[in-house]
């Protein structure tokens, strides 16, 4: 299996701050990463695909960037509602991995 | 507008077989490049992928867990089914079923749309 490395896994910030989470691949996965934000007792949303990509309706202050085993989502401006977990997944092989998680707490 | 919703007992004894329902609506699991996939995320823990049904009948199951899953779906009905054997303490989670389309996500399997996942715990 692709093992799926998040650092940090959390971290405090404050509204306004600019924020970067990395996702490190054990191995080679071009850019087949996804990045899905989490809230207590809620599914995941998606928010970047294909590493860069952003979904339908997610604020344009989220960004991915990164190919082969290093990635990251940045946050630009950081808002009260992006308080959450941050979750990476690959989708470059059939089997699919998610990362261990980065909370984003308030400072 | 896509919705999936899982359904399923709440509560399992050691080794008895849970089974779980994803009952979902406004698209079809036999369109091309249509899949639903099951996570699982334990209480506090990370999200866990467990396998993958496609449009084609294709199944795809996280090794560690292969040999106890299996997953089914019948379109009549626009459910899928995740069965998973030998029930444990350690397999108490939140479970959730996801929606991809590979046409959507320049052919890469993301999960757009969840359902809001549903507890099982795991205790004699």
């Amino acid at each position: 299996d692709i093992q799926m490395t998040q650092s940090p896994s959390s971290l405090s910030a404050s509204v306004g701050d600019s924020v970067t989470i990395t996702c490190r691949a054990s191995q080679f996965i071009a850019t087949y990463l996804n990045w899905y934000q989490q809230t207590p007792g809620r599914a995941p949303r998606l928010l970047i695909y294909g590493a860069s990509s952003l979904q339908r309706g997610v604020p344009s202050r989220f960004s991915g960037s990164g190919s082969g085993t290093d990635f990251t989502l940045t946050i630009s401006s950081l808002q009260p509602e992006d308080f959450a977990t941050y979750h990476c997944q690959q989708s470059y092989t059939t089997v699919l991995t998610f990362g261990g998680g980065t909370k984003v707490d308030i400072k | 507008q896509i919705t999936l919703k899982e359904s399923g007992p709440t509560l399992v004894k050691p080794t008895q077989t849970l089974t779980l329902t994803c009952t979902f609506s406004g698209f079809s699991l036999s369109t091309s490049g249509v899949g639903v996939g099951w996570i699982r995320q334990p209480p506090g823990k990370a999200l866990e992928w467990l396998g993958i049904i496609y449009w084609d009948n294709d199944k795809r199951y996280s090794p560690s867990l292969n040999s106890r899953l299996t997953i089914t779906k019948d379109t009549s009905k626009d459910q899928v089914v995740l069965m998973m054997t030998n029930m444990d303490p350690v397999d108490t989670a939140t479970y959730f079923c996801a929606h991809s389309n590979r046409r959507s996500f320049d052919w890469l399997d993301a999960f757009d749309i969840w359902g809001q996942g549903t507890m099982v715990t795991v205790s004699s």
